[in-house]
């Protein structure tokens, strides 16, 4: 069974600029998660989508937005982006109120 | 609020040291969820275990044990002669079940280094 999947893997960006990172979760998952791993910061929730509508989402500023599709697949969007943006993206699936299980992350560094 | 407080920054132990990972947990919640994971260098969060707050059961899976104590709000994880593939930053983590915020409360992570 795959696991979940994002992509891309690396991402190096500037600031201003705009990104887009996905998301894959498990087959049958109708709960996505996305968190930041900022340097220093540990695990940060950022946003939760289940059923294709936004659920909960963490402290974080209006520039951070995303989308779930009918597959459940998942879209993290960052507006004007920050230094302090870079960091490591984690999605993470789940059925249900179960374990969430991650996916490899995306690295977004912004220069 | 939810907190997940793990005192350990950093341990190092020697291959076949015992090692104890602790994990203090704060909730008004009386039904919650409480998790261990592991994370390699390569950045992957890999699920250990799931305890709910109802049951209060120790668990041992080959090396690895867990202590949970809800009068001391602790969730203690113990690794039984450690190996260098035990290497990682690990995790304690804390989830309602109400569903209306079902995210997971991280604490800051221990790193734990096995050496030869």
């Amino acid at each position: 069974e795959a696991g979940v999947t994002q992509s891309p893997t690396h991402l190096i960006k500037t600031r201003g600029q705009q990104v887009t990172l996905r998301c894959s979760p498990i087959s049958g998952h109708t709960s996505v998660y996305w968190y930041q791993q900022a340097l220093g910061l540990g695990l940060q929730f950022l946003l939760w989508y289940d059923e294709g509508e936004e659920r909960n989402r963490g402290n974080f500023p209006p520039r951070f937005s995303g989308r779930q599709f009918p597959n459940y697949s998942s879209e993290l969007n960052v507006n004007a982006l920050e230094l302090e943006d870079s960091a490591l993206y984690l999605c993470a699936s789940s059925f249900s109120f179960y374990e969430q299980f991650f996916g490899p992350g995306t690295r977004l560094t912004v220069l | 609020a939810q907190k997940v407080t793990q005192a350990q920054t950093e341990i190092s132990v020697v291959e076949k040291e015992d090692v104890t990972l602790d994990c203090v947990y704060e909730t008004r919640d009386t039904t919650y969820y409480l998790f261990w994971y592991k994370q390699p260098p390569s950045g992957e969060l890999v699920f250990l275990i799931r305890r709910n707050s109802f049951d209060e059961q120790n668990e041992i899976s080959g090396r690895y044990s867990w202590n949970f104590q809800k009068s001391t709000s602790s969730f203690n994880f113990t690794i039984t002669a450690s190996q260098v593939v035990d290497s990682a930053v690990y995790f304690c983590a804390l989830s309602d079940i109400t569903g209306t915020a079902s995210k997971l409360t991280f604490g800051t992570g221990t790193r734990l280094q096995v050496t030869l």
